[in-house]
């Protein structure tokens, strides 16, 4: 069955450090999609990035990068010089490309708090 | 607008009454979600609609929980006889349901069953 676990419950930094948040999904599918979203306070999602399984390429943008490694079922998520704005709770989740769905698998999230 | 709306933001109801949850997706997207999200607690799916396929069921919690489009747009979730357990914020999010397109969320209605 699918899962996505984020480990991570919370996580406090300070300011300028780098974080990495990370999730590891379980699918039996070779056809897959990842994604992470992001919840601020106010609580409304906001998509960051989606991937194939077939594009195992490392993202960056702007502060933000991405590392998908199929051998460890990985999607992580690293925040270069973390931002107070930075602050909310991360999301990763999957979706199975063939079966009759496009239903998203969220984990249970990470609350990041970026401290001034 | 341009995002996903849902009515009404907040909902107050007592236990064993039926309550009815709207969601007005992005214009032109075929594919519907709902998801549900407890304090704290991540987000689990309920019901999944696109275009005119039957809708994916799988997520919904009890009989007590149904969902309808109408004409492919609007959805409302409707919950009868609700529970203490059902308080949560339920999330829509509409997609343009073509290989897995990002979902586009809205703000949620927070229910609060007293």
């Amino acid at each position: 069955a699918q899962k996505v676990t984020q480990a991570q419950t919370e996580i406090s930094v300070v300011e300028k450090e780098d974080v990495t948040l990370d999730c590891v999904y379980e699918t039996r599918d070779t056809t897959y999609y990842l994604f992470w979203y992001k919840q601020p306070p106010s609580g409304e999602l906001v998509f960051l990035i989606r991937r194939n399984s077939f594009d195992e390429q490392n993202e960056i943008s702007g502060r933000y990068s991405w590392n998908f490694q199929k051998s460890t079922s990985s999607f992580n998520f690293t925040i270069t010089a973390s931002q107070v704005v930075d602050s909310a709770v991360y999301f990763c989740a999957l979706s199975e490309a063939l079966r009759n769905t496009d239903k998203l698998i969220f984990g249970t999230g990470t609350r990041l708090q970026v401290f001034p | 607008g341009a995002g996903v709306s849902q009515s009404p933001s907040n909902k107050v109801t007592e236990k064993g009454k039926d309550v009815e949850l709207r969601c007005d997706p992005i214009s032109g997207h075929t594919a519907l979600y709902w998801y549900r999200q407890s304090l704290g607690q991540g987000l689990e799916f309920l019901i999944y609609f696109q275009g005119n396929s039957a809708p994916d069921k799988s997520g919904l919690p009890s009989d007590r929980f149904s969902a309808e489009r109408t004409g492919g747009s609007v959805s409302t979730l409707t919950i009868q006889r609700t529970q203490q357990e059902d308080s949560a914020v339920y999330l829509c999010a509409s997609s343009q349901g073509q290989a897995n397109t990002e979902a586009f969320f809205g703000q949620g209605t927070r229910l609060t069953v007293v």
